[in-house]
């Protein structure tokens, strides 16, 4: 069955300690995303990355880090600089090549820092 | 220039009546243009794109329709459901910069029985 995983569906953290979402992909995708969605706010990039071993900031990289070692995964670090980290993350995934931009969608994980 | 407006916010319809959700753009190297629907606490996923090649797309209930020269784009949803209250967010992605989407902030549209 194909498609992109995200776990855990939700995530409990005290402030200042630092937290990794997971996402996995199956559809042999080269490029992957990370989004932040908040109530009234759509949907933000993260981070993206193109191709293993690289990746990119997007709007909203600051208190996030990202690694990109395997293709199929793309693990979301939440770490104690970031000043609002609760939220909903997506990862997405696509194609990333040959003008195909089609992205999809995990599950999404809800974090919730207290 | 990177901004993508959607509207309304929020959009109530009667069953069987007509839901239209609209979105504007400013930058012209804007090439791809999808919406998805998003239900409460799941992932969003896609639901109809267009490429401004064409002025209308249509999947069954749901049409897009493009208006290039005003950088408009609208989603219609024809014989709207219950099933299909959910939030819809256009987006739109220029490609040249690997393909990033700049999402709108969605419209969430309750339909009625």
């Amino acid at each position: 069955d194909g498609g992109i995983t995200q776990s855990p569906k939700y995530l409990f953290r005290k402030e200042g300690q630092n937290v990794t979402l997971s996402c996995e992909q199956n559809l042999n995708h080269d490029a992957m995303y990370w989004y932040r969605q908040d109530p009234g706010q759509g949907l933000r990039l993260i981070y993206y990355s193109q191709i293993v071993n690289d990746f990119q900031k997007g709007d909203i990289a600051e208190g996030y880090s990202v690694s990109r070692e395997k293709k199929e995964s793309f693990p979301l670090t939440v770490t104690s600089a970031q000043k609002n980290p609760t939220a909903f993350y997506l990862c997405a995934s696509s194609m990333g090549r040959g003008g195909i931009y089609e992205q999809y969608f995990g599950p999404g994980t809800r974090l919730t820092v207290t | 220039q990177q901004q993508v407006k959607q509207s309304p916010q929020s959009l109530i319809v009667q069953k069987g009546g007509i839901s239209i959700i609209n979105c504007a753009y400013e930058n012209t190297a804007f090439d791809y243009f999808p919406w998805y629907q998003q239900f409460p606490g799941k992932g969003p996923a896609l639901l109809i794109a267009i490429r401004p090649d064409v002025s209308e797309k249509k999947e069954g209930r749901f049409t897009i329709s493009f208006n290039k020269s005003a950088k408009q784009f609208s989603l219609h949803i024809m014989d709207s459901q219950p099933g299909d209250s959910a939030t819809y967010f256009c987006a739109a992605s220029s490609g040249g910069s690997q393909g990033n989407l700049i999402f709108g902030k969605g419209t969430k549209l309750s339909v009625k029985p």
